[in-house]
């Protein structure tokens, strides 16, 4: 059975960094695109780029490209997500999705969530 | 446009029919392929249709999803109450160094 599971909830300050793990089962990470997607509270999705985990590639939204790094850890099936800086606006739900290919972004596979709280 | 247009509620009675639009720019729906993902309350995002209008193997095919020009429309038929849950529309955005795009999503009520 497939699926993604994610690290748990986290409660940082303004200006530090948050590093959320989600690992793969069933399925082998270098064969598929990772995305990140965020959303806050009664709010839409918000995409925050995404990772090849065949090769690390990345691909980062713009709004976040100075903040964000997405990396790969093959031999554990497990990508990461570090956002730094953070600010209070950060505080959301993180989810990681898994895209079909780099050309086709279709999220057919989601983690189930990492809650995320910036508060000082 | 930092987001597609959805309305932000939808409602509808079982059995009846209702669609939800999903209005974006050439650079997104224009241009590309639309995906629409159904929300549970307190759940992850799940793929409900992928390329405009493919449904992954175990979506009912009372779901179809539909595209003209820069707008496209999920319409869900024979309305069930477990179809209650938030919609959310998608698209690849080639502009600001190429990016996805989410709808504001929206809320159906079953009644």
């Amino acid at each position: 059975q497939v699926h993604l599971v994610q690290s748990g909830a986290e409660v940082k300050k303004p200006g530090t960094s948050v590093k959320i793990s989600c690992e793969a089962s069933g399925y082998s990470l270098a064969s598929y695109t990772m995305h990140w997607v965020r959303q806050a509270p009664g709010q839409s999705l918000e995409w925050m780029g995404w990772i090849s985990g065949g090769n690390s590639n990345t691909k980062y939204s713009q709004k976040f490209q100075d903040r964000v790094t997405f990396t790969s850890d093959t031999s554990a099936n497990v990508v990461y997500m570090e956002l730094s800086r953070l600010r209070s606006d950060d505080t959301t739900l993180y989810f990681c999705a898994r895209g079909f290919s780099s050309n086709d972004p279709r999220l057919d596979l989601w983690g189930q969530g990492t809650q995320v709280t910036v508060s000082s | 446009q930092s987001m597609l247009t959805q309305p932000p509620s939808a409602s509808g009675t079982p059995g009846q029919r209702v669609t939800i639009s999903c209005s974006g720019s050439k650079s997104n729906i224009g241009s590309n392929y639309v995906y629409w993902y159904q929300q549970l309350p307190g759940a992850a995002p799940k793929l409900l249709i992928y390329k405009t209008n493919q449904r992954p193997s175990g979506v009912p095919d009372r779901f179809s999803g539909s595209k003209s020009g820069t707008s496209a429309s999920l319409a869900i038929s024979g309305l069930r109450s477990e179809d209650e849950a938030d919609y959310h529309c998608a698209a690849w955005d080639g502009s600001l160094g190429g990016r996805m795009l989410f709808g504001g999503g929206t809320n159906l009520t079953v009644l």
